[in-house]
Parts: structure tokens; C-alpha cells; sequence
């Protein structure tokens, strides 16, 4: 069935490292992914997204790395600050009005 | 900058009882949604709403669901007679266009708490 996970559900990284956060998909006919930051007590917050004829997006300081092969989406913060500790979550979506998200990824900036 | 917005914030409410969840999303947007998130899971969608009508809902959105756009800006979910696994953060969301490619806009939830 359909589903999106991330392979680490927590990961700790020091201020001004980059950080890299994965997200493996099963639904190979999905051709849209978003990644969405969540800080405590608030909505997903969209930060960058990527269609499946593309392999890699850059934004300010986040890039979003999609491996179609492996089912396998990226994202990587450059020069991680402590702004950035949140929950990240990946979402994809088939041709279709819903989002399927996967589990989470929490992310802790150490000063 | 235009954003969702929800109200209220956090919702009590005991077990059997009816719960109406309301949203003003961005007032440009023609396509809503619900989702929800269970403490410490997923974002997991629920419904999704066009042209006064469903496009889409999944198996948790049930008898008990409904929404409504009961006027130009509104966007309700409402729970008939909830039940303690309805405990959850509800979001609703908005975009301009259908997916894919089109951004979807989260407001920052209610938390719905059953006892």
C-alpha cells in the first residue's frame, strides 16, 4: 500500500553543520513531494518541494534531493541554526488531492 | 502575508458529544482539507472539499465526519458523537489550485481533547 517513512525519528546535529534528513516512499506513481517543518504547537510549514522529473531543488540554505531508483527523498539544511529545531515531516502526493505524510523526523540544534 | 486560521485553538469536550472545528482559509483558495494528527504520529489526511462538494476522504473520515463551507469563508469539520481516539490535532488547509504542484497552507490546528 501506500506509504511514506523516514528512516530516523530523531537527529541531533550541532549549530552551523549541515544537516541531512531522509525519507523513503513505496508509492512509486507519486510525482509531487513536499517537505514540511513543524515547531511545536503549530501547523506543517512548507519549505521546499520537488516534482518527480527533477532529481534535485535548491532553496535558501535547504536542498531536496529526490533518488527515483531507490525511492528515496532528502532534504539537507546548510549551516543548521538553532531557528531550525522542529519536527520534519515529508509528504508525496499521486495525482491526487491528498498529501500522505510520513512520520517525522525531529530535529535538535545544539548551540 | 494571508494565512489559515482555526478556531478555537484547543476543544474539550466528553465523549458522545457533538464538536463543530472551524477554519478561515486563505480567501483566494478553492481547495480545502482536514487532516489531523494523533499525539506524536503522523499528519494523516481526512477529507478533502471543491466546489462545495468532497473530492476525497479517507476511511477515518466516517459517518461521524462532516464539512461544510456554510458561507464565503468558512470551513467547518464537524464530529457527530466523538469518541476518545478522536483526540487529536486537527488542521485544516487551503491551496489556490489542486495538487499536484500547488502549495497546500496549513493553519495552526485545534487540539481536540474527548474525555
Amino acid at each position: 500500500g501506500e506509504s511514506v517513512g523516514l528512516h530516523l525519528p530523531t537527529l541531533s546535529v550541532q549549530e552551523g553543520d549541515n544537516s541531512i534528513i531522509n525519507c523513503a516512499y513505496s508509492n512509486s506513481a507519486s510525482d509531487y513531494f513536499i517537505w514540511y517543518k513543524q515547531e511545536s504547537g503549530k501547523g506543517p510549514q512548507f519549505i521546499i518541494d520537488i516534482r518527480s522529473n527533477m532529481d534535485k531543488r535548491q532553496g535558501q540554505r535547504v536542498t531536496v534531493l529526490l533518488n527515483k531508483t531507490v525511492k528515496h527523498l532528502s532534504l539537507q539544511i546548510a549551516a543548521t541554526q538553532p531557528g531550525d529545531s522542529a519536527v520534519y515531516f515529508c509528504a508525496e502526493n499521486n495525482q491526487g488531492g491528498k498529501l500522505i505524510f510520513g512520520q517525522g523526523t525531529e530535529l535538535s540544534v545544539k548551540p | 502575508e494571508p494565512e489559515v486560521t482555526q478556531t478555537p485553538s484547543h476543544q474539550v469536550t466528553q465523549m458522545g458529544q457533538e464538536v463543530i472545528l472551524r477554519c478561515v482559509p486563505i480567501s483566494n483558495h478553492l481547495y480545502f482539507y482536514w487532516y489531523r494528527q494523533i499525539l506524536g504520529q503522523k499528519v494523516e489526511f481526512l477529507v478533502s472539499f471543491y466546489n462545495n462538494e468532497i473530492s476525497e476522504k479517507s476511511e477515518i473520515f466516517d459517518d461521524q465526519f462532516s464539512v461544510e463551507r456554510p458561507d464565503g469563508s468558512n470551513f467547518t469539520l464537524k464530529i457527530r458523537s466523538t469518541k476518545l481516539e478522536d483526540s487529536a490535532m486537527y488542521f485544516c488547509a487551503s491551496s489556490g489550485q489542486a495538487l499536484p504542484y500547488n502549495e497546500q497552507f496549513f493553519g495552526p490546528g485545534t487540539r481536540l481533547t474527548v474525555l
